[in-house]
């Protein structure tokens, strides 16, 4: 099976700071890679698939890039309602895998 | 739009079983795969199984694979997972998930059913 790994497990940061996330993944998935936002009590929303295809309606701010094994989530400019945990996951074959997710929270 | 509602959580003694259903509506539930993802308690999403279209083909993650059965009834838009020897490590919430047109990612998702295993 292919794993994921996210780093940082967290991440402290302000309001209009630029952040960026890490996925990694243990072989080539290409670019069958998707992130996702999720908040507490709630199901995850879909932000890019295909490592840096913006989802409708997802916020100019956000982007994705990468290819292979290694991909990068980044936030332009922090806003509030960013707050909460983002993870990755992995599209590719029939299992598909999660990353163990990054919690962005208030500094 | 598109809505996915779960259904069957419980609590239920470690041993025993558990059918979740998630009845989908807004789309043409019959030409998609199905999946479902968990989410223990303070923990990370787990992919745990999913069904073709026609339910001709299954997948499952190696903690669930040989307990859990992934199914569907295109007539009932509904998709089931049958849950057998219940453990305390598969106490979580179960989301079932859409996967978008191009297989993309998951772009809907249930709220979710909180499945407790516990004696």
């Amino acid at each position: 099976d292919i794993q994921m790994t996210q780093s940082p497990s967290t991440l402290s940061a302000s309001v209009g700071d630029r952040v960026t996330i890490t996925c990694r993944a243990s072989q080539s998935i290409t670019t069958w890679l998707a992130w996702y936002q999720q908040k507490q009590g709630k199901a995850p929303k879909l932000l890019i698939y295909d490592a840096s295809t913006l989802e409708s309606g997802v916020p100019s701010r956000f982007t994705g890039s990468g290819s292979g094994t290694e991909f990068t989530l980044t936030i332009s400019s922090l806003q509030p309602d960013d707050f909460a945990t983002y993870y990755c996951q992995q599209y590719i074959g029939y299992l598909w895998t999660f990353g163990q997710g990054t919690k962005v929270e208030i500094k | 739009q598109v809505q996915l509602v779960e259904s069957g959580g419980g609590v239920a003694q470690p041993g025993r079983s558990l059918r979740l259903s998630c009845a989908a509506s807004g789309f043409t539930f019959s030409i998609y795969g199905m999946h479902w993802v968990r989410q223990a308690p303070g923990k990370g999403l787990e992919w745990v199984a999913v069904i073709s279209y026609d339910g001709a083909n299954k997948y499952y993650a190696d903690s669930v694979r040989g307990r859990f059965t992934i199914s569907r009834d295109n007539s009932k838009n509904t998709v089931y997972l049958q849950m057998n020897s219940l453990r305390p490590e598969d106490t979580a919430v179960y989301y079932c998930a859409k996967p978008t047109a191009k297989v993309s990612g998951f772009d809907n998702w249930g709220q979710g059913t909180l499945i407790t295993v516990s004696s």
